[in-house]
């Protein structure tokens, strides 16, 4: 069985501060990883995806993946309320699917 | 990114009526595209793979005659719940990848379905 893990949370974090999103996976062949925020009532968007070992950023959003430890996460720095929302992670098993976890809400206190 | 555009935003439907939901890849081909539902507070479950040409792929536990996907062209996808129940109200998100497996997926904007 093929899964993804995510904290359920909610998260609080303080508006400013860095928010630390994590995810672990079980398929340690896994290739490709995709972050995804939905806000309530609304589709997911995607923000990041990452291929390779290390860290890749993107303006105030860090992805890192461990394929050894088999997690990935996402760092939110200078966190902002309109960073309120569910944060997604996606595995892509080696299928033509992604499967998803169960998201991590966050909430951004101002 | 790519846009992928989903008709309707939300529909309110009597018990025992089907509904078809649009699902659209504005620019870019998209030869598979994927169905997912989602319930309140819970995470994305896929449904079915719709694939250009040929039958839709079902996940297991989703009823290939209720909810029925025809995928005509390269851009367009439909899912159509046939009969619907109150218990099949959920909020269904279409997704297509311009790219080759592995590449990212782009959603529709979801359609909230309310059965009465």
């Amino acid at each position: 069985q093929k899964e993804v893990e995510q904290n359920s949370g909610p998260l609080s974090v303080p508006e400013g501060a860095i928010a630390s999103l994590n995810c672990t996976y079980s398929d340690r062949g896994s290739q490709s990883f995709f972050w995804y925020r939905q806000y309530s009532g609304k589709s997911p968007e995607l923000i990041m995806f990452i291929y390779s070992n290390g860290d890749k950023e993107d303006g105030r959003f860090t992805a890192q993946l461990n394929k050894a430890s088999q997690y990935v996460s996402l760092l939110i720095r200078d966190s902002q309320p309109s960073d309120s929302a569910t944060y997604l992670c996606a595995v892509n098993f080696g299928n033509e699917k992604l499967t998803f976890g169960t998201g991590t809400r966050l909430t951004i206190i101002p | 990114g790519a846009v992928v555009s989903q008709h309707p935003s939300w529909v309110i439907c009597k018990s025992g009526t089907s509904v078809k939901i649009e699902c659209r890849s504005l620019d870019f081909q998209a030869t598979t595209m994927f169905w997912y539902r989602q319930f309140p507070k819970q995470s994305l479950m896929l449904m079915a793979t719709s694939n250009e040409g040929s039958k839709a792929t079902y996940e297991q536990g989703v009823e290939k005659d209720k909810f029925l996907i025809n995928h005509a062209s390269l851009t367009l996808s439909t899912l159509t719940v046939t009969s619907a129940h109150p218990e099949d109200s959920s909020f269904y998100i279409c997704s297509a990848r311009p790219g080759p497996e592995g590449e990212k997926l782009f959603f529709g904007s979801g359609t909230q379905l309310s059965v009465l």
